[in-house]
């Protein structure tokens, strides 16, 4: 079964500090993505990256960073958290190639106190 | 990628076909439609996707227009485990697989 996991499911982060969501998948994708959900406002892309140490903006890359080293890990990076970056976050992986779909992981809710 | 427009909210009987339509009158000639759908608490799950011919997996059917301005999303006989939201969304092939995802449909299927 294919598998993309994130590291954790719920975390409690204080205003200010340095954040790292992580992300790994085991299907040899090329492709990674990190997305945030919020209520009315759908899925939203932040990053996403096509290769290791390779890495594209999104639809809102502000306030985000992040670090893909390996292939099979994709790191998100809040380096000051804030509270409106409360939200639930779904990191996704794909294939390289044409009409690849995406699998996505059981995402991290953050909560920014 | 183009715009989808869908019904916020269904309900569907249990064993009964649930179709999910989806709008998507700006779409360009080489761009697919995808579908997705989110149990709560889980990250989105493909279903199924397709360009101008009708589709069918073992979840479900698509059902493109020949016109390919809207399509419908079938599940043949819903199941209580199927009440989720369903994302159409439309995109090219050559995207890498990135997508827009708007707030799709909260289907709710009922015993």
């Amino acid at each position: 079964d294919v598998k993309v996991t994130q590291s954790s499911r719920y975390l409690v982060k204080r205003t200010g500090e340095k954040v790292f969501l992580e992300c790994v998948q085991d299907m040899d994708h090329e492709n990674m993505f990190w997305y945030r959900q919020d209520p009315g406002l759908g899925l939203r892309l932040i990053y996403f990256s096509y290769d290791v140490k390779m890495k594209e903006k999104g639809d809102i890359p502000e306030g985000y960073s992040v670090s893909r080293e390996k292939k099979e890990r994709f790191s998100l990076i809040l380096e000051s958290a804030s509270t409106n970056q409360t939200s639930m976050y779904l990191c996704a992986s794909s294939k390289e190639g044409l009409n690849t779909e995406a699998f996505f992981g059981q995402g991290t809710r953050l909560t920014v106190v | 990628d183009a715009k989808t427009t869908q019904p916020p909210s269904m309900d569907c009987a249990e064993g009964r076909a649930a179709n999910l339509p989806c709008n998507h009158s700006t779409i360009s000639g080489n761009e697919y439609v995808y579908w997705y759908r989110q149990i709560h608490s889980q990250g989105p799950q493909y279903i199924i996707h397709g360009l101008k011919n009708n589709e069918t997996n073992e979840m479900a059917s698509l059902i493109i227009t020949e016109d390919r301005k809207s399509s419908t999303l079938i599940l043949p006989h819903a199941t209580l485990r199927d009440t989720a939201v369903y994302y159409c969304i439309v995109r090219v092939a050559t995207n890498a697989g990135k997508s827009t995802f708007g707030d799709g449909t909260t289907l709710t299927v009922k015993p």
